[in-house]
């Protein structure tokens, strides 16, 4: 069974902080990494996606990717208010690119 | 200039009634998905399909019927619906190149309700 896990939360941190948040998935195979944001009521909202290992930056956010420990990573800096909500990761099963498995979800708290 | 949409956002039903839902995409893509997100906020594949082909069709019951009469619209048909299938239902679509699906976009979600 594949999974992708992800600790729930919630993550609290201060407005003007870097959020961390992590994953882990069993899949070896997986080559496609996904993060969404998710508001409550909303619908997932793609934020950054990595195929390659090591660093991606798109603005405050950077996705990490380390496929020999089969973890990826996302990190909010300058964390905002606006910010909080439920980040869900999102893994390929290895010979899909079709077909995402998506974590459970950690909700983040940014505290004005 | 909605990217993909869903119809209708909310849906409330009796046990047993068939309902089905709407979905269509403006992006251009070739394939689309849907999901079930539950009460514990897990979201799970239901279907996918590219080019008007199923290519995922996971463990559902065959209460669930999606179609796709083209590209740009995926339809999800339910019968005899039972409370279980509570639930909101995201519509998804990605584009592929050769056998390789890129990132997905999610439409605003339906919220199915039985009673």
């Amino acid at each position: 069974q594949k999974e992708v896990e992800q600790n729930s939360g919630p993550l609290s941190v201060p407005e003007g902080a870097i959020a961390s948040l992590n994953c882990t998935y069993s899949d070896r195979g997986s080559q496609s990494f996904f993060w969404y944001r998710q508001y409550s009521g909303k619908s997932p909202e793609l934020i950054m996606f990595i195929y390659s290992n090591g660093d991606k930056e798109d603005g405050r956010f950077t996705a990490q990717l380390n496929k020999a420990s089969q973890y990826v990573s996302l990190l909010i800096r300058d964390s905002q208010p606006s910010d909080s909500a439920t980040y869900l990761c999102a893994v390929n099963v290895g010979d899909s690119s079709y077909k995402l498995i998506f974590g459970s979800g950690t909700r983040l708290l940014v505290r004005p | 200039d909605t990217a993909v949409s869903q119809t209708p956002k909310y849906l409330v039903t009796q046990m047993g009634n068939d309902k089905s839902i709407k979905c269509e995409q403006n992006l251009g893509h070739d394939t689309m998905y849907w999901y079930k997100q539950d009460s514990k906020k897990f979201l799970k594949i239901m279907f996918s399909y590219n080019n008007k082909e199923l290519i995922i069709n996971e463990t559902v019951p065959n209460r669930f019927s999606p179609k796709s009469p083209d590209k740009a619209h995926l339809n999800l048909h339910i019968n005899s619906l039972e409370l279980g299938d509570s639930a909101v239902y995201f519509c998804a679509s990605s584009q592929t190149s050769g056998s390789y699906a890129y990132e997905q976009y999610f439409g605003p979600g339906t919220r199915l309700t039985v009673t």
